[in-house]
């Protein structure tokens, strides 16, 4: 049973760089499928950002691309988000995921929090 | 890429059936059978109820059931209960460079 966790500050100040890391149990991340990262604002719906496969490359949401970068570490068996320049509207929960085409299986979430 | 489309709500009493629509576009649920419905509760992450259009993961009861036509998804759900209270999502697979993309929610109300 693959079993995700999301870990990072709660909090990040404006400016400043959003980094989260998914750890991944269950399931070795080198041996298949794209690993992702979602988030949803409060009260709000859920927006795809990043997903990365060890070998098949990296694909990141238009909109957001310039301040994204995601990373992957088969050795630890983790994958990684950096969110540069968060603004209040980067207030959010962010899942990390294992892709199957689309989400088969998301972690908890992890709120972050954008305030000074 | 836009969200795909879905009503803002839908209700139902006990024992009745609801029926939620995902429309997209020819690029994203009209080009591929990658569609999912999540079960969102407060607080916690989307459970997938429903993924390939119409395929049930283990332990999701069979009143839960997905279609597609065209460029729209659905969602049934029969024999409502309590329980089903909840806010529900499709997504879609788009390809090329752009993974996948959401609906923008449905609260289902159990009257």
């Amino acid at each position: 049973q693959v079993q995700l966790q999301e870990s990072g500050p709660g909090l990040v100040k404006p400016s400043e760089t959003l980094s989260l890391t998914c750890t991944v149990s269950g399931y070795y991340i080198g041996r298949a499928y794209f690993w992702g990262w979602v988030r949803q604002s409060p009260g709000k719906g859920l927006e795809w950002l990043a997903s990365i496969h060890h070998s098949r490359g990296i694909d990141y949401n238009a909109s957001l691309r310039s301040r994204l970068t995601i990373s992957i570490d088969t050795s630890k068996n983790q994958f990684f988000l950096n969110l540069t320049s968060v603004t209040a509207a980067d207030t959010a929960v962010y899942y990390c995921v294992r892709d199957d085409w689309v989400p088969d299986n998301w972690g908890q979430g992890t709120l972050v929090t954008v305030s000074s | 890429q836009s969200a795909l489309t879905q009503p803002p709500s839908a209700s139902g009493s006990p024992g009745q059936s609801v029926t939620i629509s995902c429309t997209g576009t020819s690029s994203d649920v009209g080009s591929h059978n990658y569609v999912s419905w999540y079960q969102q509760y407060p607080g916690k992450a989307p459970k997938v109820m429903i993924y390939e259009v119409n395929k049930r993961p283990s332990g999701v009861p069979d009143r839960f059931s997905g279609s597609k036509s065209g460029n729209t998804a659905s969602l049934t759900v029969s024999g409502l209960q309590a329980e089903d209270e909840a806010d529900y999502y499709c997504s879609s697979y788009v390809g090329g460079g752009i993974e996948y993309v959401f609906g923008t929610g449905t609260k289902v109300t159990v009257l």
